[in-house]
Parts: structure tokens; sequence; C-alpha cells
């Protein structure tokens, strides 16, 4: 019973490069979620995607980010060309089939991208 | 501007003592809160959580208690344990605008042997 799988754990890049984030939800989890930490403050969300749709970006920044979450495959959160303030722990998360309403989201384990 | 706060940075308790960490909100349309616990190097874990309608729910050794009219919420955690020194997040949403969570800053917990 698997939970949320994120890879990789740890991701260095060079300024201008870019970096892929890959998540795996819970098995029969169809909801994801992307949220972002900068050191020594609280989770910040990014964007909410069901498969093969982006329900909820208002949390991404407008350039270089884009997320995906196609029909077969992990979800990818994708930033082009990185600067140095990119550098933070990126988490997914994912929930069940929406039944209704407040449901729980489960984390991974995050990315750690660090951006020299 | 900070919808969900946590204005206790950390918090040090003995072994065997109650851990209160506390949250406060100021989005009214807020009808849904969890605690998460964090670890380093890990991810958030799903702690417990209330709605709105109700003022208290408890599993465990933890129970949180809402109180909406003064937009603060509360984990108490009794008695405490030195595996529970960890990072807790409040985290609170509105889901008459999707299920994206919005998380307080964490307060980082110390339980003392």
């Amino acid at each position: 019973n698997a939970g949320v799988m994120q890879n990789p754990r740890h991701l260095v890049r060079r300024r201008g490069q870019e970096a892929r984030l890959r998540c795996s939800p819970m098995k029969g989890h169809s909801h994801v979620y992307w949220y972002r930490q900068l050191p020594e403050e609280g989770l910040k969300f990014m964007v909410y995607l069901q498969k093969e749709n982006i329900i909820d970006e208002s949390g991404m920044p407008k350039e270089r980010f884009s997320a995906e979450f196609p029909k077969e495959g992990p979800s990818i959160l994708r930033i082009q060309q990185v600067v140095r303030g990119d550098s933070a722990a990126y988490f997914c998360a994912s929930s069940p089939r929406a039944s209704g309403r407040q449901e729980t989201q489960y984390f991974g384990p995050g990315t750690r991208l660090l951006v020299l | 501007d900070q919808q969900v706060k946590q204005n206790s940075p950390s918090l040090s308790v003995q072994e065997g003592r109650i851990s209160i960490l506390n949250c406060d909100y100021t989005n009214s349309m807020f009808d849904y809160f969890l605690w998460y616990k964090k670890y380093p190097a890990e991810g958030p874990t799903f702690l417990i959580s209330i709605s709105s309608i109700k003022d208290k729910n408890e599993d465990g050794r933890f129970t949180v208690f809402l109180n909406k009219s003064a937009k603060h919420l509360s984990l108490h955690i009794v008695p405490s344990q030195p595996g529970d020194s960890a990072v807790y997040f409040c985290a609170a949403s509105d889901n008459n605008y999707g299920q994206n969570f919005v998380f307080g800053p964490g307060t980082r917990l110390s339980v003392l042997p």
C-alpha cells in the first residue's frame, strides 16, 4: 500500500537549467496538489490537478512554471530556466476521487531543489 | 497577508505533560481545518481534522478544538511523548473554492524526556 511517491528526492540544478519533479499519487487517488515550502516557512499551494486537467493554478508563478497530470503516468511539475529563488522543497499531495467536500490530502516525501 | 497564523515558532514541553499548539485564521469562509506533523526530510503527515460544524474532535492522544467566533483552533497532545517532537502545521480550506489548503508557518514542538 504505497503512499505518495516523489522523485527525485534531491535535485541540483544550475541557473538557467530545467527542473522536472515527478509525483505518483496514492493508488486510487486522482487528485494531485503541488506545494512549495521555502526555508522557515509553511507550505504554499501552487496547483491542483485531476487527470488531464488543471483545476486551480492560482498559486503558480505566471512564468517558467508548468504542471501536468497525464492520463497515464505521474504528475510532473516543470520549472524552466531555474533561478536561485526556486530553491525550496516541493511537496506533492493526493486525495481520493472527490465524492464530496473536505477530502484529506496525503503528502509525499518532497523533492528538495537546490539551484546553484 | 497570512490567512493562517501560528504565532509560536517553537514550544518545549516535558514528557508526560500536555502540549497545546495554537492556530488563528482570518478568513471566515474557512470551514475545514487540519493538523499535520512533519519530521525533518519527510513530507507532512496528516494528524487530525475538524469541520466547522464541530467544536471538538478527538483521536487518541490528540484533540483539536475549534472556536469559530474567535477564529482560533488548538491541538492538544496528552500525554506528550518524545516521538511527538516535530513541526506541526495548521491548515485550512474553503471548499467553496476548491480543495487547496492554506498552511500556517508551523510550530516546532520539542518534547523533553
